[in-house]
């Protein structure tokens, strides 16, 4: 399972765009990328998955760079209740193999 | 659309002593996971059920066991209970594997 590296907190403020790296270098053929956000005493909730190029929702944005060693979660103009831990995650899709390995995540805090 | 649900919510246990906890997947979701969440150890996967089958497992001694049933809903047991396994116990249900998981509201087990 690729290994995957984001910066354990960041601070924004309300109306900002926030990007988000995350690094896995050892990214695998099959694998996707997907990102959760998760608060206090809540399970995670699905952000957003991609594979490449770029991915958008009603949420967020995913870029992912053609060599796919990393990939960038942007919010768009965040509110205070986008507080969140945002966890990156690599893993194959319907491989029968895949679990949801999370790393330490990023703790996103938006102040007014 | 019902979302993932998890029995009970709160529990309070001692050493020594077993627990069940219980999860009701997304109707026709077939893969069920479940992932302790400790603030030191963060989230760590337990194991995956598809289809009444354990498919995947995590590090965690044999004290911890689950099984998936016929309508996909899932139990977790911990036997002989420590005071270790404190945690946030979380389900999450998908269509299969590396799906966008969803993920319940957790089971806080305090173990005394």
């Amino acid at each position: 399972l690729a290994k995957t590296t984001q910066p354990i907190s960041m601070d924004s403020y309300e109306g900002q765009e926030v990007n988000i790296t995350c690094s896995h270098n050892n990214i695998a053929t099959n694998d996707y990328i997907t990102w959760y956000q998760q608060f206090p005493s809540q399970g995670p909730r699905f952000i957003i998955q991609g594979y490449k190029t770029k991915v958008t929702n009603e949420v967020a944005s995913l870029f992912i760079p053609a060599d796919r060693k990393s990939s960038t979660l942007s919010l768009p103009r965040v509110s205070l209740s986008d507080t969140a831990v945002y966890y990156c995650l690599v893993g194959a899709v319907n491989s029968g193999y895949s679990t949801l390995t999370f790393g330490k995540g990023t703790m996103l805090l938006v102040s007014p | 659309k019902a979302g993932v649900t998890q029995t009970p919510r709160y529990l309070i246990k001692t050493r020594g002593q077993q627990v069940t906890l219980s999860c009701s997947p997304i109707s026709g979701h077939r893969s069920v996971s479940w992932y302790q969440q400790t603030p030191g150890q963060g989230l760590q996967f337990l194991f995956e059920y598809f289809s009444e089958t354990q498919r995947n497992k995590g590090n965690f001694p044999g004290r911890f066991s689950g099984r998936q049933f016929s309508n996909s809903r899932s139990e977790m047991n911990v036997s002989t209970l420590e005071l270790g396994d404190s945690a946030l116990y979380l389900c999450a249900s998908s269509v299969d594997s590396g799906d966008g998981y969803t993920f319940g509201s957790g089971t806080r087990l305090t173990v005394v």
